[in-house]
């Protein structure tokens, strides 16, 4: 079964520090890689996503993420986080070797606290 | 709003008790996801839907789980006999086929006491 770890469980930063979410997934064929965050008070929403071609994915607000298929790895990075960054992010992974997939694993999530 | 909207927003039941919840997704949207999510823990699949036809269904739905979206547009999310493990956020997404990602909706808090 396909699994998704996210290895920092609570990350703490002051505006301006530079950010990246490690993002693990156990799954050996085709995948689709997302991310997601979740604002204080809001509902999930999609921050980037990649599906194929450029492993380095731009998404809203400045964050991009690098597929490294070698390493199973969906890292999320910020050069310059800003306190309206805080917020729990999910990393998730959907097979991509059927169009009919649907289910999505998700990690834990992160939660990042940006310091003003 | 034309987002992907869930009823009720909170629900508070007594053990035993039977609950249902109802998700209305995006209307071009023919998917249509169900997950649960416990503090700490990222959303869990439960069940998904394309059109009427439900797809994929978690080994983590018992059958005291059943959903059901008769006519390919809302859903339901029945819940029978409630136990307290049951307390959880579940949430309702959905997405247009092949495209993968999937939008979310507020979700239901259902607490069982």
């Amino acid at each position: 079964a396909q699994s998704v770890s996210q290895h920092n469980h609570h990350v703490i930063l002051s505006e301006a520090a530079s950010l990246e979410l490690g993002c693990n997934y156990s799954y050996g064929g085709t995948v689709n890689l997302f991310w997601y965050v979740q604002y204080p008070g809001q509902h999930l929403q999609l921050l980037l996503k990649y599906f194929s071609g450029d492993p380095l994915v731009k998404g809203i607000k400045g964050f991009e993420a690098e597929f490294i298929k070698s390493k199973f790895s969906f890292n999320l990075r910020k050069p310059s986080v800003q306190w309206s960054d805080t917020a729990e992010y999910f990393c998730a992974v959907i097979p991509g070797y059927n169009t009919n997939a649907g289910k999505s694993t998700f990690g834990d999530g992160t939660t990042l606290t940006v310091k003003p | 709003d034309t987002g992907v909207s869930q009823n009720p927003r909170h629900k508070i039941t007594k053990r035993g008790q039977n609950v249902t919840f109802r998700c209305d997704p995006i209307s071009e949207h023919n998917r249509l996801y169900w997950y649960r999510q416990t503090l700490g823990q990222g959303p869990e699949f439960l069940t998904y839907f394309q059109n009427e036809a439900q797809l994929e269904k978690s080994r983590l739905l018992s059958d005291r789980f059943s959903a059901e979206r008769p006519k390919g547009s809302f859903s339901t999310l029945e819940i029978q006999r409630t136990e307290q493990g049951d307390s959880a956020m579940y949430l309702c997404a959905s997405s247009t086929q092949g495209a993968h990602e999937q939008y979310f909706g507020p979700g239901t808090r259902l607490t069982v006491t």
